[in-house]
């Protein structure tokens, strides 16, 4: 069991500059969700996946964001047209599939791509 | 719509002290309920969860938490502090069926004095 890793773990980018950010979750876990995190504050989810299919997208994600997991397994995050307030900590996280019986809805995070807009 | 909120953005114990970090939640359904501590420069870990059965909860590091549904509470606790829990202490919530969207609070910062 590797974890879930991100990367990159540090962007920094101008403003208007499209950034891409990648996570591969445990090869086992089926859910996998994308968060954001600014400072001082909890994780405000953003979208989250079963398999490929995106079941759920926050009102936080405007039309600039876009997030994939073609094959079921890595995603990605893609912010186009970055503004400063898009700097932010983009965390990612999987849960797994349980044989038989209700998920028990634990995330297991990574470390996390940190963003900087200038 | 679920939310929580926890009390107080910091809170300093000194080494040995109780532990007390509080957390109250809403939802329109059985919650499932969960605390995450954060420590520097890692990502967010499990402390421990609260699905069903036993509202008493035991976690890692010898953290507990009590789900207390009349006072829609979840405060987590551990009986004598230590230095290596300075952290960030996250509470959550999410439905016990369906989507399983985790709502995290604002989260509690800890300091441990010697």
């Amino acid at each position: 069991d590797t974890g879930v890793s991100q990367d990159p773990r540090h962007k920094i980018t101008k403003r208007g500059q499209n950034v891409t950010f990648r996570c591969d979750p445990i090869s086992e876990h089926n859910r996998l969700y994308w968060y954001r995190q600014t400072l001082g504050q909890g994780p405000e989810f953003l979208t989250y996946f079963q398999n490929e299919a995106q079941l759920e997208k926050s009102r936080l994600l405007s039309d600039r964001f876009s997030a994939e997991r073609p094959k079921g397994s890595f995603s990605t995050l893609e912010i186009q047209r970055t503004e400063q307030g898009d700097s932010a900590m983009y965390l990612c996280a999987s849960s797994p599939r349980l044989a038989g019986g209700p998920r028990t809805g634990e995330l297991f995070f990574g470390e996390g791509s940190r963003l900087t807009v200038l | 719509a679920q939310s929580v909120t926890q009390l107080g953005s910091h809170v300093s114990v000194s080494e040995g002290a109780l532990v007390l970090l509080r957390c109250n939640y809403s939802s329109s359904v059985p919650p499932y309920l969960f605390w995450y501590v954060q420590y520097p420069n890692q990502g967010l870990q499990l402390l421990l969860k609260y699905t069903t059965g036993a509202t008493l909860v035991k976690g890692i590091n010898g953290f507990e938490a009590e789900f207390k549904k009349s006072e829609t509470s979840f405060h987590l606790t551990k009986p004598s502090a230590h230095m290596s829990d300075a952290a960030e202490y996250f509470c959550a919530v999410s439905e016990g069926t369906g989507g399983f969207k985790t709502i995290f609070g604002a989260g509690t910062r800890l300091f441990v004095k010697a």
